[in-house]
């Protein structure tokens, strides 16, 4: 089927404004997860979400960043009051990981410009 | 901090030379995965090592673990301008069993024709 699909693909927005970036992981897939890369740097993880299980928050940077997960499916990652300093690309991946050794499949993410 | 450390960070290299880069990693594992991101795009998965192999072949891609020394290598052979990349390694994270992956800083390489 489809691959992780990330909207919107660009995002500008002005700082303190509250921002929403969607991800739909592909069909079946029970864990998602949302990174953060800055330009040129490394991955950042942010949280992980698996079935039905809390997620794990440990990565999120500050309380303004908040995300959900509805029916085990479609995430939602919140930035409230954005900040410069958020201005990153973020992408969201999914796997099956009903099996030990699952590979991520990853949207093409969202690069957020906060002016 | 991050799991996995590549090196070097950066390589340029002449078309149909190999490229090797390396990744180190902290804890103990039951897998490591090489990632490609081309830029500006999502990450692509290359090629998965569990912890009981040592070394495992795709195609030109060619990866080596050593879990007592906590690294991997990946070695593109018969480089491609097309292999122009950032290369990442991955690995699960410290909570065991959550499948929480973490990826090191990456390696940029360059192919030129």
């Amino acid at each position: 089927g489809a691959g992780v699909s990330q909207s919107p693909s660009n995002k500008v927005t002005e700082k303190g404004k509250d921002v929403e970036l969607r991800c739909d992981p592909i069909s079946g897939h029970t864990a998602l997860y949302w990174y953060r890369q800055s330009l040129g740097q490394g991955l950042e993880f942010l949280i992980y979400f698996q079935g039905n299980s809390a997620p794990d928050k440990s990565g999120l940077p500050s309380d303004r960043f908040s995300a959900e997960r509805t029916g085990g499916s479609v995430s939602t990652l919140t930035i409230q009051r954005t900040q410069q300093e958020d201005s990153a690309v973020y992408l969201c991946a999914s796997s099956q990981n009903r099996a030990p050794n699952s590979p991520l499949h990853f949207g093409n993410g969202t690069r957020l410009t906060v002016t | 901090s991050q799991q996995g450390e590549e090196d070097p960070q950066a390589l340029s290299i002449q078309e149909g030379e190999n490229a090797t880069m390396n990744c180190s990693y902290k804890t103990s594992i039951n897998n490591l995965q090489w990632y490609r991101q081309n830029s500006g795009r999502g990450l692509v998965h290359l090629i998965l090592i569990r912890s009981n192999e040592r070394e495992k072949h795709s195609g030109r891609l060619r990866v080596t673990l050593d879990t007592s020394k906590k690294s991997s290598s990946l070695l593109i052979t018969a480089s491609r301008a097309a292999d122009t990349a950032s290369y990442f390694c991955a690995t699960p994270g410290a909570l065991s069993g959550t499948y929480k992956y973490i990826f090191g800083t990456g390696t940029r390489l360059k192919v030129l024709a």
